[in-house]
């Protein structure tokens, strides 16, 4: 069975600051890896989504994340952090074993200072 | 155009008593997932819709919760004889095919509390 870990609940950063909201996975199999955004009282909405082909994916508002195989990673990063990115940060992650019903992590709340 | 519509948005209700959890997906979108949110536990996976296939009732946590996909579109949650513990967001997803990278839409989701 797949599974996903975020590493920290919550991450506070300075407006200008680098975003780095941290992601592992584990599956037997090639997974296919998204990044969903939630704000407050909303569902969540795609950020980005990695399937197979380039490791680097870019997805929007100038997010993006690299897929690394051999750290069963898929961190998402972006330059500089805006006061409108503060929300919740969900990764997920789908296998053929799982028929493809994404399994997400527990999420990390992104806090961003003025 | 319109995207996952659930409804009620917010719904107390009394332990013991049964409610029901109403989901419009996406025109067209044959896949349909249920996941509770709870805080800090992130998204549980609930039950998933697919067509006209049995649907995939292997995260339902208890024989009080059950689903309906009615023509392949509306689908209800029903929780009978809530406890409280039941609190929380229940989302509604739907996606246009159960290929491998199709994103899930997801609606605003409805807020339980019981009481």
């Amino acid at each position: 069975a797949q599974s996903v870990t975020q590493l920290g609940s919550h991450v506070s950063v300075s407006e200008g600051a680098l975003v780095l909201l941290r992601c592992n996975y584990s599956s037997s199999v090639p997974p296919y890896l998204f990044w969903y955004v939630q704000y407050p009282n909303q569902g969540l909405q795609l950020l980005l989504k990695y399937t197979t082909g380039a490791t680097l994916v870019k997805g929007i508002n100038g997010f993006e994340a690299e897929f690394k195989k051999s750290e069963t990673s898929f961190h998402l990063t972006k330059p500089s952090a805006h006061m409108s990115d503060a929300a919740e940060y969900f990764c997920a992650v789908s296998v053929a074993g799982g028929s493809y019903i994404p399994t997400f992590g527990r999420g990390t709340s992104l806090i961003v200072h003025p | 155009g319109a995207g996952v519509s659930q409804s009620p948005s917010n719904k107390v209700t009394e332990k013991g008593k049964d409610v029901e959890l109403r989901c419009d997906p996406i025109s067209g979108h044959t896949a349909l997932y249920w996941y509770r949110q709870s805080l800090g536990q992130g998204l549980e996976f609930l039950i998933y819709f697919q067509g006209n296939s049995a649907p995939d009732k292997s995260g339902l946590p208890s024989d009080r919760f059950s689903a309906e996909r009615t023509g392949g579109s509306v689908s209800t949650l029903t929780i009978q004889r809530t406890q409280q513990e039941d609190s929380a967001v229940y989302l509604c997803a739907s996606s246009p095919t159960v290929q491998k990278n199709s994103p899930l839409h997801f609606g605003n989701g409805t807020r339980l509390t019981v009481t």
